[in-house]
């Protein structure tokens, strides 16, 4: 079992729609990543969270370190948002990064 | 200010070969991790350096090897290359050693193994 779990793995969605990824870790944590990779692989931080909820623009991230979860929401999608969206984590005990396989967004016009 | 650059962009490379990566952080970072990330999957951590030292380093073979200059520039070398090295290199620099700065990433370079 992975020790970063996402769910979907894969997200359709049409233009304005609610979208919610989520993601779960089996370790313990100093602080949770949510990253957003373009088609070619440039990756973008979008935010990092080590508790409660933060919000940028359509994007809002919130975890729950007691039931060890966290999700990334977008409200009124645009195709633009299409892309994969990779929770990380770093590990409170290595300080490695750890990495989810990611969510692909396909958001349609 | 520019971001996280990353060079080559693309490479292409055969069997036994060896290959460096470069990697210039964001000016005033000090620690520079790198990342390996084949088709499908998500980022597997390789080395992080901080101050020109090996702060941490991941599962992977000794073939695999790296180095940060005092210019906090820093470069990924393989050796004996293999097929499943295929992937996207990622490097990304943060202002301090222990993760409580966010990361910013490079573009990657896209190794192909022939």
């Amino acid at each position: 079992k992975n020790e970063v779990e996402q769910s979907p793995q894969n997200l359709t969605a049409q233009e304005g729609e609610f979208i919610t990824i989520n993601c779960s870790y089996s370790v313990g944590i100093s602080a949770l990543h949510w990253l957003q990779q373009h088609p070619g692989g440039g990756i973008v931080s979008l935010f990092m969270l080590s508790s409660g909820k933060k919000k940028h623009g359509r994007l809002i991230a919130t975890i729950n370190i007691q039931e060890k979860h966290s999700s990334l929401h977008i409200t009124a999608s645009h195709p633009r948002d299409s892309a994969v969206y990779i929770c990380a984590v770093r590990s409170g005990s290595t300080d490695k990064l750890i990495f989810g396989t990611g969510t692909r967004l396909q958001v349609f016009p | 200010d520019a971001g996280v650059t990353q060079s080559p962009t693309h490479l292409i490379k055969t069997r036994g070969q060896h290959v460096t990566l470069r990697c210039s952080p964001i000016s005033g970072h000090k620690s520079v991790s790198w990342y390996q990330q084949v088709l499908g999957q998500g980022p597997q951590f390789i080395f992080q350096y901080y101050e020109k030292e090996e702060r941490g380093r991941g599962n992977f073979p000794d073939r695999f090897s790296a180095r940060q200059f005092p210019n906090y520039s820093s470069e990924l070398n393989v050796n004996a290359l293999l097929l499943g090295d295929s992937a996207l290199y990622l490097c990304a620099s943060s202002l301090d050693e222990v993760g409580y700065q966010p990361q910013h990433f490079g573009d990657g370079t896209r190794l192909s193994i022939l």
